[in-house]
């Protein structure tokens, strides 16, 4: 079945700064990646997704980017702010006509310092 | 606010109990899914339902069993308890069963003593 690994497992930034975090999958058929992001006593919170026909997507401050022959993709945050420490989570799945099975990596706890 | 409703927020009970966690999805989702997130396991899928049908099944234990109702809500039932299910449980949902992203819940906080 499909594996997704995720690096790194802990990051800590200065506000103002990028950040990049960075997911690799194991099945080639997967073509759904989105990420999500997890605050203290909340659910994950989808903030981006793309699909395998697309290398880059981008809204605002957050990127990001897939490599289907490497299976790799990665999240960008720019310009952070306090508000962007969370644990971030990025996740794989195969979209059939009729169902959905997300896979998700280990997540990434982002720190943003001031 | 995502819009999809998990009750209780937490639960706490004995090992061998069995429990029911509740879920509404959010209003247009036909589509409903249960996740389960523990230190060791991070977050994995359970199950997936469709408009009251299963469409998919991840490593859900044959001691758990869902079904969701004609009005959409879905229920898990977690039976002969044990320690090691203690875990957060996340409900998510969709317009469709594919190519829509899932919204997540809060979760419930099952812990077992």
């Amino acid at each position: 079945g499909e594996n997704v690994e995720q690096h790194p497992s802990t990051l800590s930034v200065q506000e103002g700064d990028s950040a990049v975090i960075k997911c690799t999958y194991s099945d080639s058929a997967s073509n759904y990646f989105p990420w999500y992001k997890q605050e203290l006593g909340k659910g994950p919170q989808l903030i981006i997704d793309i699909r395998s026909n697309v290398g880059e997507k981008k809204d605002q401050r957050i990127a990001v980017t897939l490599n289907k022959t490497a299976k790799h993709f990665s999240l960008h945050i720019t310009e952070t702010q306090p508000e962007d420490s969370a644990v971030y989570f990025c996740a794989a799945s195969i979209d059939t006509q009729g169902a959905q099975k997300l896979v998700f990596g280990q997540g990434t706890r982002l720190t943003i310092n001031p | 606010d995502s819009g999809v409703t998990q009750t209780p927020k937490h639960l706490i009970t004995a090992t061998g109990q069995r429990v029911t966690l509740r879920c509404s999805p959010r209003s247009g989702d036909l589509s409903v899914y249960w996740y389960q997130q523990s230190l060791d396991q991070g977050l994995q899928f359970l199950i997936q339902y469709y408009n009251g049908e299963e469409r998919a099944k991840g490593n859900i234990l044959e001691r758990f069993s869902a079904q969701q109702f004609p009005d959409l809500h879905s229920e898990l039932n977690l039976s002969s308890l044990e320690l090691g299910d203690s875990a957060l449980y996340f409900c998510a949902s969709s317009v469709y069963p594919s190519n829509q992203p899932q919204h997540f819940g809060d979760g419930t906080r099952l812990s077992i003593l």
